[in-house]
C-alpha cells in the first residue's frame, strides 16, 4: 500500500538558517503530495501541494519539488523564522474523487532566536 | 466564511459514556473525514463520507458511528467511551482529495 516516510525530529534550528525536511513515499500510479502545518494546539493546515512531476509547490517562503525519480517531496526554507516553528506533515493522494490520504508521521521544527 | 467548525474543544468523560463531537463546514464541500491524532502514530482515518446520505468506514472505526444528513454537517459519536479513545480528533472537508484538506482546530478528549 501507499507509505510516506519523513525525517524524524525534532529539527532545532537558530533563526535565518537554511530548513530542509525530507519525505518519500510509496504509491502507485502519480499521487497528488502535500505539505501540511500544524501550530500548537491548531488543526493542520495546507502548506503547499503539487499534482504532478516536476512541479513546484509554494507558499509563505517554503517550496517542494515533486520529484518522481526519486519518489521524493523535500521541504525547504531559505531563511526560518522563529514563528515557523511547528510540526510539518507530508502527505500523499491519489487524484480523483475521494481517496485515502496517507500521512507521514509529522517532523517538530524549533526555531531558536 | 468560518471553514471547518468543531465543537467541543475539549471534553472529558468517564469510561462508558457517549457523546457526539461536532463538525461543520461551510464550503459546500463533498467529502469529509474523521481522524484521530495519536503521539508517534500520525493521524489515523476513523470515517468518511462522500456525500450527504453516503458514509464509510477508515482503519480505525470501532468503537465510533458517523450519519451525513446534510453536506455541512459530519458528526462522529462515541457509543461506550474507553480510555484508549484519549486523543485528539480533527474533522477534515474537501472538494476532492488530490486537492488537499480544509481542517478544523480539533476537540481533545480525554476518557477516565
Amino acid at each position: 500500500g501507499d507509505s510516506v516516510t519523513q525525517m524524524e525530529g525534532p529539527v532545532t534550528l537558530s533563526e535565518e538558517a537554511f530548513l530542509t525536511i525530507n519525505c518519500t513515499y510509496t504509491a502507485t500510479g502519480y499521487p497528488s503530495l502535500f505539505w501540511y502545518v500544524q501550530y500548537p494546539g491548531e488543526g493542520l493546515q495546507l502548506l503547499l501541494k503539487a499534482t504532478k512531476a516536476d512541479d513546484k509547490g509554494s507558499n509563505k517562503g517554503f517550496e517542494a519539488t515533486y520529484r518522481k525519480e526519486t519518489t521524493s517531496f523535500h521541504l525547504e526554507k531559505g531563511s526560518v523564522q522563529v514563528s515557523d516553528s511547528a510540526v510539518y506533515f507530508c502527505a500523499l493522494s491519489a487524484q480523483g474523487g475521494y481517496q485515502k490520504v496517507t500521512f507521514g508521521t509529522g517532523t517538530k521544527l524549533q526555531v531558536i532566536p | 466564511n468560518a471553514g471547518v467548525t468543531q465543537t467541543p474543544k475539549f471534553q472529558v468523560l468517564k469510561t462508558g459514556q457517549s457523546m457526539t463531537l461536532q463538525c461543520a463546514q461551510d464550503m459546500n464541500h463533498e467529502y469529509m473525514s474523521w481522524y484521530r491524532q495519536d503521539p508517534g502514530m500520525g493521524l489515523r482515518l476513523i470515517h468518511y463520507s462522500v456525500g450527504a446520505g453516503i458514509t464509510d468506514q477508515g482503519e480505525v472505526p470501532n468503537g465510533y458511528n458517523v450519519s451525513r444528513s446534510t453536506t455541512e454537517d459530519f458528526p462522529l459519536r462515541l457509543l461506550s467511551a474507553a480510555p484508549s479513545q484519549t486523543s485528539v480528533y480533527f474533522c477534515a472537508s474537501s472538494y476532492g482529495t488530490g486537492l488537499g484538506y480544509t481542517f478544523g482546530s480539533g476537540t481533545r478528549l480525554t476518557v477516565v
